[in-house]
């Protein structure tokens, strides 16, 4: 099994450009989230999809989109990148159960100059 | 403990020393808790969870303590191993799907 997969893994992007961040699961999972991770801040959190069919934002929406395409994939989309957009972002997942451990994809790490 | 800025605080323990990690939660109401790690260029890994009906768990070198009048949360790990390295931090469930990240500690192993 895989896991969590993120693709790319790294992306360079000018100010204006748009892209598609991609993440997939074989983990069954019925929860996934997007999330964002500054240098010295905790991870913050974009959208989640709590189930197919269903998306919410997280803390910090603005300038993003989701897709759940299906129960394993769920897509971030920055239309029109801003450098501030310069971060890594992680994918997880999470059972929908009571526990709340998520599994984390490997990350993408975005550059917006 | 918790990020004040850009600069993650940092734990430098020598290699089989007990290495202690301290947090302090903000949601008095979070009923659930877990622990991260998270190597250089890799997304985080669960270590270890604690419910709040807990005070302290255990795990295979690793022990959580949850002290809820304080709202701190601590990570030990016992006879801390080079492979240890890495930044550790927790995260508070505080209902539904979201859960507050911590920014975490740095840990570094000297050998």
């Amino acid at each position: 099994n895989a896991g969590v997969t993120q693709t790319p893994k790294f992306q360079v992007l000018k100010t204006g450009q748009s892209m598609t961040l991609q993440c997939a699961q074989d983990m069954n999972h019925n929860s996934m989230y997007w999330y964002r991770q500054d240098p010295g801040m905790g991870l913050r959190l974009i959208y989640y999809s709590a189930s197919e069919g269903t998306t919410d934002k997280g803390e910090v929406p603005n300038g993003y989109n989701v897709s759940r395409l299906n129960k394993r994939e769920f897509s971030l989309r920055l239309e029109s990148a801003a450098p501030s957009q310069t971060s890594v972002y992680f994918c997880a997942t999470r059972t929908g159960t009571s526990t709340d451990t998520q599994y984390f994809g490997p990350g993408t790490r975005l550059t917006v100059l | 403990g918790e990020s004040v800025g850009l600069h993650l605080p940092t734990l430098s323990v020598q290699e089989g020393d007990n290495s202690i990690i301290n947090c302090a939660y903000s949601n008095s109401a979070s009923d659930y808790f877990i622990w991260y790690k998270q190597e250089s260029g890799k997304g985080p890994q669960f270590i270890i969870d604690i419910r709040s009906n807990m005070d302290k768990r255990q795990g295979q070198r690793v022990t959580v303590l949850l002290n809820k009048t304080v709202k701190h949360l601590s990570l030990q790990i016992a006879a801390t191993q080079p492979g240890d390295s890495a930044v550790y931090f927790c995260a508070e469930h505080t209902g539904g799907f979201k859960t507050i990240f911590g920014a975490g500690t740095r840990l570094f192993v000297k050998a």
